[in-house]
């Protein structure tokens, strides 16, 4: 039972390349979303999605996409990679929006330089 | 704007110690409150509380809510160098999931 995979575990971008995270679960699960993660700020709703063909913003969705064409399947896009975009990034899902236990990926440390 | 705070930010004890860290929050719609364990890896879930009042226990782990007050608190016992970790506290609302910026607990055998 592999749960959350995510792709890949490390990434250094220069700034403006493009590249996509990708995040897939096999628990059957209709929530999925991903964050961020820095330094002292705790972890930060980028986007998340509620079901195949269903997204939506979070608190921090500037400079990302996302679609959503499978249940198993969310990728997170970088369409011009900044700096500030240098985070630790997990997905996570869960059974329904309803039920708020989370379960995440391994992470992706991503650095733009 | 929902909102998480946790506290302390940091905190370093000796093995054997009990620590209580603390969560309050201001969210909307509130469902419920929620407990991750963080190492150097991805948050591992600790407790699910949606009632006030009803103990959550695991082990030397519990944690309790007050919807009241709006806070909760999480208890380990005779703690042990293998607690050290980052506790994650988060809410879910009508947005989904809000964090706190996390409890950094050392134990120093």
């Amino acid at each position: 039972n592999a749960g959350v995979t995510q792709t890949p575990k490390f990434q250094v971008l220069k700034t403006g390349q493009s590249m996509t995270l990708q995040c897939a679960q096999d628990m059957n699960h209709e929530y999925m979303s991903w964050y961020r993660q820095d330094p002292g700020m705790g972890l930060r709703l980028i986007h998340y999605s509620v079901g195949a063909g269903i997204t939506d913003q979070g608190e921090v969705p500037n400079g990302y996409n996302v679609s959503r064409s499978t249940t198993e399947d969310f990728p997170l896009r970088l369409l011009s990679a900044a700096p500030s975009q240098t985070s630790v990034y997990f997905c996570a899902s869960s059974r329904d929006r309803g039920h708020y236990e989370q379960y995440f990926g391994p992470g992706t440390r991503l650095t733009v330089t | 704007e929902d909102k998480v705070v946790q506290s302390p930010l940091s905190l370093v004890v000796h093995e054997g110690d009990t620590v209580t860290l603390n969560c309050s929050y201001e969210v909307t719609n509130f469902r419920s409150l929620l407990w991750y364990k963080q190492e150097k890896k991805a948050p591992t879930f600790l407790f699910m509380l949606t009632s006030s009042g009803i103990e959550k226990k695991s082990g030397r782990l519990s944690s309790i809510l007050d919807k009241k007050e709006l806070f909760s608190i999480l208890n380990i016992t005779a703690t042990q160098t293998g607690d050290s970790a980052v506790y994650l506290c988060a809410v879910g609302g009508a947005d989904g999931l809000t964090f706190g910026k996390g409890t950094h607990l050392i134990i120093q055998p």
